[in-house]
């Protein structure tokens, strides 16, 4: 059973903060994504890794980093929290590059920027 | 890159009837089509998916089209249950510029189903 966890499930940050959210699969999985949930917007990608130090931009990357020290951990980093950074923060993994691989979700981090 | 619609947002049925989510996607070389379940309060998990080589799939209850010809994938569900009641995002490969593949999600419908 593929296990995706998530540091926090609830963060409350103040604008200017630096925030670490951190993901770790358990599946020996090849790829890691951070998507951001916003109603009426979908999940939309902020970066993707698919190899130890590899990352990739997502579709909406601007604000964030992202940090892969090891195979199973996946950081998301704001340097500078700003309020429009509020919003549902969900890694994911799955086993393979290319097309027919299913992504595992982890429970989501609510990420709260005042 | 690739551009998911989903429609849509909301969807209202009766228990029993059936249910049709529709999606379309912009990049004709997109060749895999997911199908994500989130339940309130959970994590997003893949309830079925297709591939551009495959006109249709079923599993149980669930089934979902594709047409490549007009770019647009459905979703749809026979004899729902108050436990289909979700917010379902359907999504699309899209291949990035290093050669890698990454998922475009549309931006979800909420179902409700009533009993």
């Amino acid at each position: 059973d593929v296990k995706v966890t998530q540091s926090s499930r609830y963060l409350v940050k103040r604008t200017g903060e630096k925030v670490f959210l951190e993901c770790v699969q358990d599946m020996d999985h090849e790829n890691m994504f951070w998507y951001r949930q916003d109603p009426g917007l979908g999940l939309r990608l902020i970066y993707f890794s698919y190899d130890v130090k590899m990352k990739e931009k997502g579709d909406i990357p601007e604000g964030y980093s992202v940090s892969r020290e090891k195979k199973e951990r996946f950081s998301l980093i704001l340097e500078s929290a700003s309020t429009n950074q509020t919003s549902m923060y969900l890694c994911a993994s799955s086993l393979g590059a290319g097309s027919g691989y299913e992504q595992y979700f982890g429970p989501g981090t609510r990420l709260t920027v005042t | 890159g690739e551009n998911v619609e989903q429609h849509p947002s909301t969807l209202s049925v009766q228990e029993g009837d059936s249910a049709v989510i529709k999606c379309t996607y912009s990049d004709s070389a997109s060749n895999y089509f997911p199908w994500y379940k989130q339940e309130l309060g959970k994590r997003p998990q893949l309830i079925i998916d297709i591939r551009s080589n495959v006109g249709e799939k079923k599993d149980q209850r669930i089934a979902v089209t594709l047409n490549k010809t007009a770019k647009h994938f459905s979703l749809h569900i026979t004899e729902t249950q108050p436990e289909d009641s979700a917010v379902y995002f359907c999504a699309a490969m899209d291949l990035v510029d290093t050669g890698f593949q990454k998922l475009v999600f549309g931006t979800g419908t909420r179902l409700l189903v009533s009993p």
